[in-house]
């Protein structure tokens, strides 16, 4: 089955230890979304690729990068984790972005996430 | 910009008994209405979506929302509640071009036997 694949699912890393997290795509779709998750809260989106562009939310941490070395697959970098970065890592896929009246190009489709955490 | 609130927190129903999360939404224009559901651990399932047309979406699961402009609201049932959909559920609003989603907070749907 066409999927979002996340890996690993739980992290632990240490405080300021760099952390990578991956995301894999079977859709074919153009669009690759980073969500955070903090707990008993809503999903915050961190940045998204169309395709190659890089579009970053104004209010991402630098400490937070993303990688797209191709159209399947879609890297999370944590640089310098803290406590406060503990969170689910959630990716999204979608077709692309949403046209007036279309049914279908802006639903996203989630991975399972990848729960980290920081000691 | 858009926003979503979810006013209840945490909601418990008995098995079998209907079910109504509530949601509403703050845009400017006609928005794109999403609900989605995630299990403890798990990533965010769409249980449905609404884009225009008709008000009244059915969803997967047994579920189904009602969008109603003149309230800015959409607002999640479910006839018959099962055990199993004990887990948090999510409201989300979308608008054309980039498709940036705007979660509410949650509402997290506990099932008493």
């Amino acid at each position: 089955d066409a999927m979002v694949i996340q890996n690993p699912r739980y992290q632990v890393t240490q405080f300021g230890k760099p952390v990578t997290l991956s995301c894999s795509q079977t859709l074919n779709h153009n669009v690759m979304y980073w969500y955070q998750q903090k707990s008993s809260q809503a999903p915050k989106l961190l940045f998204h690729y169309y395709d190659k562009d890089f579009n970053n939310e104004a209010d991402t941490p630098d400490n937070f990068q993303s990688r797209r070395p191709n159209t399947s697959f879609c890297f999370l970098d944590i640089r310098s984790p803290g406590l406060g970065d503990a969170a689910m890592y959630l990716c999204a896929t979608s077709t692309g972005y949403a046209l007036a009246g279309s049914s279908g190009a802006n639903v996203l489709t989630f991975g399972a996430g990848s729960r980290l955490t920081v000691l | 910009a858009q926003s979503v609130t979810q006013p209840d927190i945490h909601i418990t129903v008995s098995e079998g008994a209907s079910l109504e999360l509530r949601c509403n939404y703050s845009y400017g224009a006609t928005p794109y209405l999403f609900w989605y559901v995630q299990s403890p651990g798990q990533g965010l399932q769409l249980l449905l979506k609404y884009f225009s047309g008709d008000t009244l979406v059915q969803g997967i699961k047994g579920f189904e929302a009602e969008f109603k402009r003149s309230q800015s609201s959409f607002n999640l049932r479910k006839p018959s509640v099962h055990w199993s959909d004990a887990a948090e559920y999510f409201c989300a609003v979308g608008a054309t071009g980039f498709q940036k989603l705007v979660f509410g907070t949650g509402t997290r749907l506990l099932v008493s036997p």
